[in-house]
């Protein structure tokens, strides 16, 4: 019973290169996230997905690019990663609208840009 | 714009204390509130989901209540345990599906 899988857990970047960040759920969940937290921000989503081949932006989606492939996966790229991209990266997931289903957080991935 | 305030950001308590953190929300037409937990370099655990038809949610040792209409939540959590360290976040949810996350309560249960 995983849940929701977030690959690397960490990871140090310099400044200008490119990662992408994994999250797997085999809940069967129609909707997938990504929320960066920041000490004082809270939990600020960046980019989120209704389905299979659906991505949309959130509130802080500069410099950030999303692609849902394939229902359970959804991946986050940086792909020239600034120090103010330096946080903790959280995919979660809903069966349907969260309004109604609430959310199922991954592990997280502290993530350092240099 | 939705603003979702959590006071104290910390608290200390001695084992077996009850205790009651606050989540305050400056826009009542919300469609759900989720408290988590989270430990030190975790995940957020899902806790309590609150419909807005609702008063309150229970589960075990923690009780969440909802009055929408002062925009405030509360949960409650009866004879604290040291493993019940952590820090405590809200979520606000709206209609369409936006959320609004409190920074949280971190909170110390002492032996």
């Amino acid at each position: 019973n995983a849940g929701v899988t977030q690959t690397p857990k960490f990871r140090v970047l310099k400044t200008g290169q490119s990662m992408t960040l994994l999250c797997a759920q085999d809940m069967n969940h129609e909707y997938m996230y990504w929320y960066r937290q920041d000490p004082g921000m809270g939990l600020r989503l960046i980019h989120y997905s209704v389905g299979e081949g659906t991505t949309a932006k959130g509130e802080v989606p500069d410099g950030y690019n999303v692609s849902r492939l394939k229902k359970q996966n959804f991946l986050l790229g940086l792909e020239s990663a600034a120090p103010s991209q330096t946080s903790v990266y959280f995919c979660a997931s809903s069966y349907r609208l969260a309004a109604s289903y609430g959310y199922t957080f991954g592990s997280g991935t502290r993530l350092t840009v240099v | 714009k939705q603003e979702v305030t959590q006071i104290p950001a910390a608290l200390s308590v001695p084992e077996g204390e009850n205790l009651v953190l606050n989540c305050s929300f400056t826009d009542s037409a919300i469609y759900n509130l989720q408290w988590f937990r989270q430990d030190p370099g975790k995940g957020l655990t899902s806790l309590l989901l609150i419909q807005s038809s609702q008063r309150e949610q229970t589960s075990g040792r923690l009780n969440a209540s909802l009055d929408k209409s002062s925009g405030r939540s509360t949960l409650y959590i009866a004879a604290s345990q040291p493993g019940d360290s952590a820090t405590y976040l809200c979520a606000v949810i709206n209609g369409a599906g936006k959320s609004t996350f409190g920074d949280g309560t971190t909170l110390t249960v002492k032996p």
